[in-house]
């Protein structure tokens, strides 16, 4: 079976700072996802991409800004911390096509001062 | 575009208590649908998908049923145990991305 790491496990930041989250995965998967988690909010997918050097915006993608590096690794930026802004940041890939399973990373916690 | 509409919020029941969460979807055509649980500290995790009209997935003791004519696929269960509690999100694929879109989530807590 395969594994994705998500790192930092927490992040605490300061208003006004750029923040990086980075996202492994081993299962050797086409497509890779960012989403945010709100309490009462659900998942909300903010970049994904479907193959290496693809990037497509989602539903949150403002604020955000994503690399997908190689096949294996997809970051995530936050370009300028918002105050009071704590949520967590879930990572996911999957096969490419209908019917895949997304397996998703234990998260990484963001708290901003 | 499509969505997802799940009961919101939160569930509370006793051990062996039925449990229904209900979902219904917008889309064309037959989208694949999903249920994803999620335990405190982890990322959700699929609980099973069903891709046909009246096609049943389960696992674990849930099950749902794939309904086009109503759009809906609600899970249920027949005897909750306290080691059900969790978030259950529905989700399903979006037939014009390579995306899925997530129901805002339901949190079942289980009393023993």
């Amino acid at each position: 079976g395969g594994i994705i790491t998500q790192t930092p496990k927490f992040l605490i930041g300061q208003e006004g700072q750029k923040l990086t989250l980075k996202c492994q995965q081993n299962f050797n998967h086409d497509t890779m996802y960012w989403y945010r988690q709100d309490s009462g909010k659900g998942l909300r997918l903010i970049y994904y991409s479907i193959t290496e050097n693809d990037l497509q915006k989602g539903d949150l993608s403002e604020g955000y800004d994503a690399s997908r590096e190689k096949k294996s690794s997809f970051s995530l930026t936050v370009t300028s911390a918002q105050k009071n802004e704590m949520a967590v940041f879930l990572c996911a890939s999957s096969m490419r096509g209908r019917f895949a399973e997304q397996f998703f990373g234990p998260g990484t916690r963001l708290t901003v001062l | 575009g499509d969505s997802v509409t799940q009961t919101e919020g939160q569930v509370a029941l006793s051990e062996e208590d039925f449990l229904t969460i209900h979902c219904n979807y917008s889309a064309s055509g037959y989208p694949t649908l999903f249920w994803y649980v999620q335990y405190p500290g982890e990322g959700p995790q699929l609980l099973f998908r069903a891709s046909r009209d009246k096609e049943k997935g389960s696992s674990r003791g849930f099950e749902a049923t794939y309904d086009k004519g109503t759009t809906s696929f609600h899970l249920r269960k027949a005897s909750v145990q306290e080691s059900d509690s969790a978030v259950y999100y529905c989700a399903l694929d979006d037939t014009n991305a390579y995306k899925v879109i997530f129901g805002k989530g339901t949190h079942l807590h289980v009393l023993p």
